[in-house]
């Protein structure tokens, strides 16, 4: 069973970058397309973009800027970093495998990390 | 991006009774639609994908429906395990968005 576990910093100051980690085992990381979302406490869900193994990635255009998506397959890791946080960036992040697997259509997705909390504030 | 509208926003059901979530897409989505449910604490979990493609382990009485704008997930007969909040999710074009949830309580 395929199992991810985000991990990083819980608090990130405001205007630094966020880096977070997706370390996935159960399953290579190769031949997935793998998605990032978060959630603000008490809201609902945002993809934040996607990446394949072979580094190819989409992102949200409302992140589009700030976003930066890579994978380490040596690791079996994915990587994500945000960068000039604000606290509107405060959020649980996730990371996900898609459904789809080398598709490169968009798809849901099937199995999700528990979810990591990152705070941002001054 | 396409916007997706989930109501209600919430419900009160009993163990044993029907629910019904609608979700509506801005615009037309084909079946690149997806359900999930949400426990408090923990990550979505998807239950059903393509419209009406139950999830490998997800008990029948949950199912899907819809085509084009307007897309309905069912609950046939509530279980405790089910009160959760739901979400609706397209994935037709970039980015994949969700609708804002629906929140199914204890009556």
């Amino acid at each position: 069973q395929v199992q991810l576990q985000e991990s990083g910093p819980g608090l990130v100051k405001t205007s630094e970058t966020l880096s977070l980690t997706c370390t996935v085992s159960g399953a290579s990381i190769s031949s997935y397309y793998w998605s990032w979302f978060r959630q603000p406490a008490g809201k609902g869900l945002e993809w934040v973009g996607r990446i394949y193994s072979s580094g190819s990635t989409n992102y949200n255009p409302s992140l589009k800027s700030r976003v930066t998506m890579s994978l380490d397959t040596s690791k079996n890791q994915l990587s994500l970093t945000l960068s000039s946080v604000t606290a509107a960036d405060t959020a649980l992040y996730y990371c996900a495998r898609d459904l789809s697997g080398s598709s490169s259509y968009f798809s849901s997705s099937d199995d999700w990390g528990q979810g990591l909390l990152v705070t941002v504030s001054s | 991006a396409i916007r997706m509208t989930q109501s209600p926003s919430s419900l009160s059901a009993s163990t044993g009774d029907r629910v019904t979530i609608t979700c509506r897409a801005s615009q037309g989505i084909s079946s690149y639609l997806a359900w999930y449910q949400q426990k408090p604490g923990r990550a979505p979990k998807l239950l059903i994908y393509a419209v009406s493609t139950l999830q490998s382990g997800v008990p029948s009485r949950f199912s899907g429906s819809g085509s084009g704008t307007d897309f309905t997930l069912t609950i046939s007969c509530l279980q405790s395990e089910d009160f959760a909040t739901y979400y609706c999710q397209q994935y037709y074009s970039s980015p994949p968005t969700f609708g804002q949830g629906t929140k199914v309580e204890i009556k």
